[in-house]
């Protein structure tokens, strides 16, 4: 079956420095969106991409999507302590058109002030 | 300002009792999923569901898991009999749109159930 992977899942890092999780998928995707899930929290929808070689910007966060329409990453500049959470990508699971979604297993993100 | 409510936030249970978990979509939304998500893992799709119908419950375990939408009141997932491996955080989400669109998912906060 479909396979949705992410690394790594889990990044320590000192706040100002840089942070990037990949996401791979074993199949094409229709289109890949991106959720944040504080400690204790909900995911919370970041983002949607859609067309191949895509490149989206909110504020200091940089999300990607593969020309193959397989991968993605999500690229945050100078991490605040405030994005501390784990990031999930996720994809239509097996070509369906609704909000049946495979999620990878997320990136832990850690923020030493 | 309702999002995607969802109740009990938490639940305790011991083997073998039944585990009744709410949802109701935000308003406007006719459409429900529920999720699952044990520590540390990423969420697994259970089932989707429209007022009064099914429309995919493929990742829904065959037995002792039942979920509906009613015409009027909430989405209910349903665990009978329940094993300590039932144990983790149901998400249910809600989203504007229908077939045709993958859109955004609006999540719940979750209800969190403790099997002992």
């Amino acid at each position: 079956g479909q396979q949705v992977m992410q690394i790594p899942q889990y990044q320590h890092v000192q706040e100002g420095e840089d942070f990037t999780t990949y996401c791979n998928s074993s199949t094409t995707l229709s289109n890949i969106q991106w959720y944040k899930q504080r400690p204790g929290g909900h995911p919370v929808f970041l983002i949607q991409l859609v067309k191949s070689g895509e490149v989206k910007k909110q504020k200091r966060l940089t999300f990607q999507f593969g020309e193959a329409k397989k991968n993605s990453s999500l690229h945050i500049t100078a991490t605040q302590t405030t994005d501390v959470g784990t990031y999930f990508c996720a994809g239509p699971a097996g070509g369906t058109s609704y909000g049946k979604l495979t999620f990878g297993q997320g990136t832990i993100l850690t923020v030493h002030p | 300002n309702a999002g995607v409510m969802q109740n009990p936030r938490h639940l305790v249970r011991r083997r073998g009792q039944e585990a009744r978990l709410r949802c109701s979509p935000m308003k406007g939304h006719s459409h429900v999923y529920w999720y699952r998500q044990l520590p540390e893992e990423g969420l697994k799709f259970m089932v989707y569901l429209q007022k009064e119908n099914i429309i995919d419950e493929s990742g829904m375990p065959k037995e002792r898991f039942s979920a509906e939408f009613p015409k009027e009141g909430p989405s209910i997932l349903r665990i009978q009999q329940v094993v300590r491996g039932d144990s983790a955080a149901y998400f249910c989400a809600s989203s504007r749109s229908g077939t045709g669109v993958t859109g955004e998912l609006f999540f719940g906060e979750g209800s969190r159930l403790t099997v002992l």
